[in-house]
């Protein structure tokens, strides 16, 4: 069976720091990677997603970038946090319509 | 870009009530999806529908996939306390990302 995970589930960093979270997806190929960030009690924004390695879409432009250096690992990235960043981070995986959701990363940016 | 609008936003309702929420497009959709997200948590598909008109049960959950496939809808029977929390439908309008609803928050008073 396909499981997705996400680390870390809860992250408190600075201003101006770098951020780094990776999620992975194991029981499936070339699988739909999907970042997704969700401000307290809305909706969910789509921010990247990959239909193969390298091959990133950028829905919004902002302070991140999104990576896929293997087929079932994405990797959202920022040089320089804002406070502006501070949300709930969603990763999550496709093959066909229906998307699986990792555990989420809960970033706060201090 | 899409958007759905999902409604209500909220409800507060007794344990065993029945609930209804649902959503609407200005745009047709090929796929229908319904996702619950508890606190804290990735949100979780619970129905997923792919044929106009189609009527689908998840034991006390119903969706249907509406006949001018601009809308879809999810009915909750007989509601108990872990019933509660963030319920999103998603459609698919063709081979892109799913488009989310922003969301009915689901209170369930014992």
């Amino acid at each position: 069976s396909q499981t997705i995970h996400q680390w870390p589930a809860t992250l408190v960093q600075p201003v101006g720091s770098p951020l780094s979270l990776e999620c992975t997806v194991e029981g499936t190929s070339n699988p739909n990677l999907y970042w997704y960030r969700q401000a307290a009690g809305r909706g969910l924004q789509l921010l990247f997603y990959s239909i193969g390695i390298d091959q990133i879409s950028s829905e919004v432009p902002q302070n991140l970038s999104a990576s896929r250096p293997q087929d079932r690992q994405f990797i959202l990235s920022s040089k320089k946090l804002l406070l502006s960043d501070s949300g709930f981070y969603l990763c999550a995986w496709s093959v066909g319509s229906e998307a699986f959701f990792g555990q989420g990363t809960r970033l706060t940016v201090v | 870009g899409q958007q759905l609008n999902q409604s209500p936003q909220s409800m507060f309702i007794q344990e065993g009530e029945d609930v209804s929420m649902n959503c609407t497009s200005s745009s047709i959709f090929n796929t229908w999806l319904w996702y619950k997200q508890d606190p804290g948590e990735g949100p979780v598909l619970l129905i997923a529908l792919y044929k106009a008109g189609e009527l689908t049960s998840n034991g006390r959950l119903t969706a249907q996939f509406g006949i001018t496939r601009k809308d879809s809808f999810l009915n909750i029977s007989a509601s108990i306390p872990s019933d509660v929390g963030i319920y999103f439908c998603a459609g698919q309008p063709g081979n892109t990302p799913l488009v989310f609803g922003k969301g009915t928050r689901l209170s369930v008073i014992a």
